[in-house]
């Protein structure tokens, strides 16, 4: 079982346009995080929320999370061609599993 | 700092043979994990481990061994490679423990692509 699931697959859109993606989880946690993927490469951390907070800003990133529903969104604003990535949610349990992640596309 | 590094970047085996993929990080960090990265599958988690002399299995540690010797270093040791194990390996180590109230944010090591022939 995965402990993060995004939602879209998928998503293509153009530069300046805002992108948002979906992530649920099933178990209950301390804390969620988002990450980035190049391809090919590692992952990077973007953006940290607690289980405590209900909304969190970084730059263009705007983090929003719902224990109620165990659900959290991810929100890049104005974006750019430079943002085309993998982006995958993780929540802090036991276990440190990912899931399949939202494939970003930003076209110029 | 170097952060976690990974060797070898790129490895080819052939069905039956053993390897070792090296994990080491200074970060002093207790946490350190596997994951492999097929695609469309995400990253599943392989192995962890909470401290030298602790491991445990992940989402799919069949084919996989590892150990904790050291705080620094996390090897993962293919016994008998199989076509199933081609895939991109990532290392990752966090500061604090997944189930501690602290933030659990992953380093990730640059990863290591096998090819099983």
């Amino acid at each position: 079982s995965q402990q993060g699931e995004e939602d879209p697959q998928a998503l293509s859109i153009q530069e300046g346009e805002n992108a948002t993606m979906n992530c649920s989880y099933k178990t209950s946690i301390n804390n969620l995080q988002w990450y980035r993927q190049n391809s090919g490469r590692g992952l990077v951390h973007l953006i940290l929320i607690r289980s405590n907070e209900r909304e969190k800003h970084s730059g263009r990133l705007r983090v929003t999370l719902d224990t109620s529903k165990k659900s959290s969104s991810l929100l890049i604003t104005a974006s750019r061609a430079a943002d085309t990535a993998s982006y995958f949610c993780q929540g802090g349990s036991e276990k440190l599993v990912f899931g399949k992640g939202t494939k970003l596309t930003v076209n110029p | 700092n170097a952060g976690v590094t990974q060797t070898p970047k790129f490895q080819v085996l052939k069905t039956g043979q053993s390897m070792t993929l090296q994990c080491a990080q200074d970060m002093n960090h207790e946490y350190m994990s596997w994951y492999r990265q097929d695609p469309g599958m995400g990253l599943r988690l392989i192995h962890y481990s909470v401290g030298a002399g602790i491991t445990d299995q992940g989402e799919v540690p069949n084919g996989y061994n590892v150990s904790r010797s050291t705080t620094e270093d996390f090897p993962l040791r293919l016994l008998s490679a199989a076509p199933s194990q081609t895939s991109v390996y990532f290392c990752a180590s966090s500061y604090n423990l997944p189930a501690s109230s602290g933030a659990n944010v992953l380093t990730f090591g640059a990863g290591s692509r096998l090819t099983v022939l």
